[in-house]
């Protein structure tokens, strides 16, 4: 069965330092989501991406965060200098349809900022 | 307020049990989806209510729909061991809302099924 694929499974990097959280979503898959995981809290919604640009983004979303799918099968979340708050397991997720539609969920990077 | 509350918070219950798991919102919808997480793991998606929809059935699963009173609840059947996990319910308020798709969870249901 298709899934979503994340790498790597954790990343630990320094604060102030820029991360790279790689997905390949589902390959049929037009729609393209991250989301956060702070360790016990809610999944948050970060941004969703359609036909190589960004749809909406959360207040979360900030000018640290950038989205870029360089090619026809990797979706990557850039975060340009970490803070100790960017700590938390990020999802991507994709689906083949806008609205009412599942979307597939990879099983995450965890990422501390130490 | 916030969208997708779930309750009970923690749910334990022996094997062979029906676990029922309860959602509520605050904006109108488009469709309800309830996940299961296991410990540390990723999030996997277990059945979609449509806004058109009052019940839903799959497998051990039957997830049911009350718009007039914004809630949801999920119910697995002869519980096992196995469904042991947090649940989540998730709104998508896409087609009301004029936002693009995007998920709204609640903060989970920790359900512990007993051997």
């Amino acid at each position: 069965e298709p899934e979503v694929t994340q790498t790597p499974s954790h990343q630990v990097t320094q604060m102030g330092q820029e991360v790279i959280l790689r997905c390949v979503p589902i390959s049929n898959h037009l729609y393209f989501y991250w989301y956060r995981q702070i360790l016990g809290q809610k999944v948050e919604f970060l941004v969703s991406f359609y036909n190589n640009e960004i749809s909406e983004k959360s207040e979360i979303f900030d000018d640290q965060f950038s989205v870029e799918r360089p090619d026809g099968s990797n979706f990557t979340l850039k975060i340009r200098s970490t803070k100790l708050e960017d700590s938390a397991m990020y999802f991507c997720a994709s689906s083949e349809e806008w609205g009412a539609n599942i979307q597939y969920f990879g099983a995450g990077t965890r990422l501390s900022v130490l | 307020s916030q969208q997708g509350e779930e309750d009970p918070q923690a749910l334990s219950i022996q094997e062979g049990e029906n676990a029922t798991m309860n959602c509520s919102y605050k904006t109108s919808i488009n469709n309800l989806q309830w996940y299961r997480q296991n410990s540390g793991r990723g999030l996997v998606h277990l059945i979609l209510i449509r806004s058109n929809e009052r019940e839903k059935h799959s497998g051990r699963l039957r997830v049911t729909l009350d718009t007039s009173k914004k809630s949801s609840s999920l119910l697995i059947t002869a519980s096992r061991a196995a469904d042991t996990a947090s649940y989540f319910c998730a709104t998508d308020s896409s087609y009301y809302t004029g936002a693009n798709s995007k998920l709204t969870f609640g903060k989970g249901i920790t359900l512990s099924v007993r051997p």
